[in-house]
């Protein structure tokens, strides 16, 4: 079965500093991976996603993430925060070989930005 | 604009009563979610559909009940079974990405029971 570790509950950057959210997951033959950010009280964003071809995504907001096979990561970086992207961020995985068309989601990573 | 919307944002209720959560997509998506949220917890898929008058039950699904008459629609019913009905309430639909859905998500409802 599929799953998804986030291993940081919370980080804390300063705004202009880069930032690195990790996400670690298990799967069958052909991941799927998704990025996803949540704003209090609100619902989840698409932010990026990785099916195949080049490992290096781009995705909204200046966000981007390597999909690294030999490291089972898709880490999500940004090289310069900004003080609105202080949100929850939700790594998600699905196994389109393992029949788990339904992403199954990490337990989020808390960004707290300092001034 | 095409999205999902989800009403109320917020809902109150007294022990022991039922309550119905509403999601309503414009997105012409077949397939719907509903998940459950709480702190540290992630995600957790309560129930899906894949098509109208279908429904299967996800990993938490005792004390809630779906229904799904039309493609648009796919309201929650939080039953006086439910153990600990607080909570936040994302519902979502999706497409086909590959073999994969890649689902969009409604704003949420945040339902405190007392």
């Amino acid at each position: 079965a599929q799953s998804v570790t986030q291993p940081d509950i919370h980080i804390t950057v300063s705004e202009g500093a880069s930032l690195e959210l990790r996400c670690n997951y298990s799967y069958g033959a052909t991941p799927y991976l998704f990025w996803y950010v949540q704003s209090p009280g609100q619902g989840l964003q698409l932010l990026l996603k990785y099916f195949s071809g080049d490992t290096l995504v781009q995705g909204i907001k200046g966000f981007e993430a390597e999909f690294k096979r030999s490291q089972s990561s898709f880490n999500l970086r940004k090289p310069s925060v900004h003080w609105s992207d202080a949100a929850e961020y939700f790594c998600a995985v699905g196994d389109a070989s393992g029949g788990s068309y339904i992403p199954t989601f990490g337990r989020g990573t808390s960004l707290i930005v300092h001034p | 604009d095409g999205g999902i919307t989800q009403s109320p944002k917020y809902l109150f209720r007294k022990e022991g009563q039922n309550v119905t959560l509403s999601c309503e997509q414009n997105l012409n998506h077949d397939a719907m979610y509903w998940y459950r949220q709480d702190p540290g917890q992630g995600l957790r898929l309560i129930y899906y559909s894949q098509i109208v008058n279908d429904f299967q039950k996800g990993d938490i699904a005792e004390g809630y009940s779906v229904s799904r008459e039309k493609k648009e629609s796919f309201p929650l019913t939080v039953t006086s079974a439910q153990k600990n009905p607080t909570a936040f309430y994302l519902c979502a639909s999706s497409i086909p990405a590959g073999g994969v859905h890649e689902q969009y998500f409604g704003p949420g409802t945040r339902l405190t029971v007392t």
